[in-house]
């Protein structure tokens, strides 16, 4: 069995500053581990993935997040936060090389950016 | 990436009519898809998961005479919300996972925003 535990429902910034969205997984398989963002009314991009390589990983417009195994972590960071970051974030785990198992989804963190 | 194109964005219906969703992998073969629904600020709950050719597997809970799925070709998958109700106003997303894609990574829709009147 499967599941995410995002640990905040809402996360809010003020523009410049860092962000830390925080992630623990549980699984009895090898995961793939993804972030999703999906701002409102529209579908889901995917920011970032990790699928058993590098364990820090980056993705796209200054997102990282890194795998800790001993720590069941995938936390979701970028240095400095952009008004354009503020969206519903999901963290979501996988079987790792199984295109058939889906994909189980946290409950999301808000992300706010003050200005 | 892959794109998945999903269609209407919106739609409103009567209740008591269908609607159908269709989502569509546009350059690669989706070997499977998977339908999602979300309530209002809430995560995305799984409803069922189709393989091309094969009937769909649904999830506890998720009536499969009232959301029929199709998945009769590698790149179509639709599903049909039969005698919609108001309770059946949603935001419905698919995703689909295939052969050219890397193998994990799941290519979602655009998500169809149902409203039941």
């Amino acid at each position: 069995a499967q599941s995410v535990t995002q640990l905040d429902s809402h996360v809010s910034v003020s523009e410049g500053t860092p962000v830390l969205l925080r992630c623990n997984y549980s699984s009895s398989y090898s995961p793939s581990l993804f972030w999703y963002v999906q701002h409102p009314n529209k579908g889901l991009q995917l920011l970032l993935k990790y699928t058993s390589a590098a364990t820090l990983v980056k993705g796209i417009n200054g997102f990282e997040a890194e795998f800790k195994k001993s720590e069941t972590s995938f936390h979701l960071t970028k240095p400095s936060a952009h008004m354009s970051d503020a969206a519903e974030y999901f963290c979501v785990v996988s079987q790792l090389n199984s295109g058939n198992t889906p994909l189980v989804f946290g409950k999301g963190t808000r992300l706010s950016v003050i200005a | 990436g892959a794109v998945v194109s999903q269609h209407p964005s919106w739609v409103i219906c009567k209740s008591g009519t269908s609607v159908k969703i269709e989502c569509r992998s546009l350059d690669f073969q989706a070997t499977t898809m998977f339908w999602y629904r979300q309530f209002p600020k809430q995560s995305l709950m799984l409803m069922a998961t189709s393989n091309e050719g094969s009937k769909a597997t649904y999830e506890q809970g998720v009536e499969k005479d009232k959301f029929l799925i199709n998945h009769a070709s590698l790149t179509l998958s639709t599903l049909t919300v039969t005698s919609a109700h108001p309770e059946d106003s949603s935001f419905y997303i698919c995703s689909a996972r295939g052969t050219g894609t890397g193998g994990t990574e799941a290519f979602f829709g655009q998500g169809t925003r149902l409203t039941v009147v």
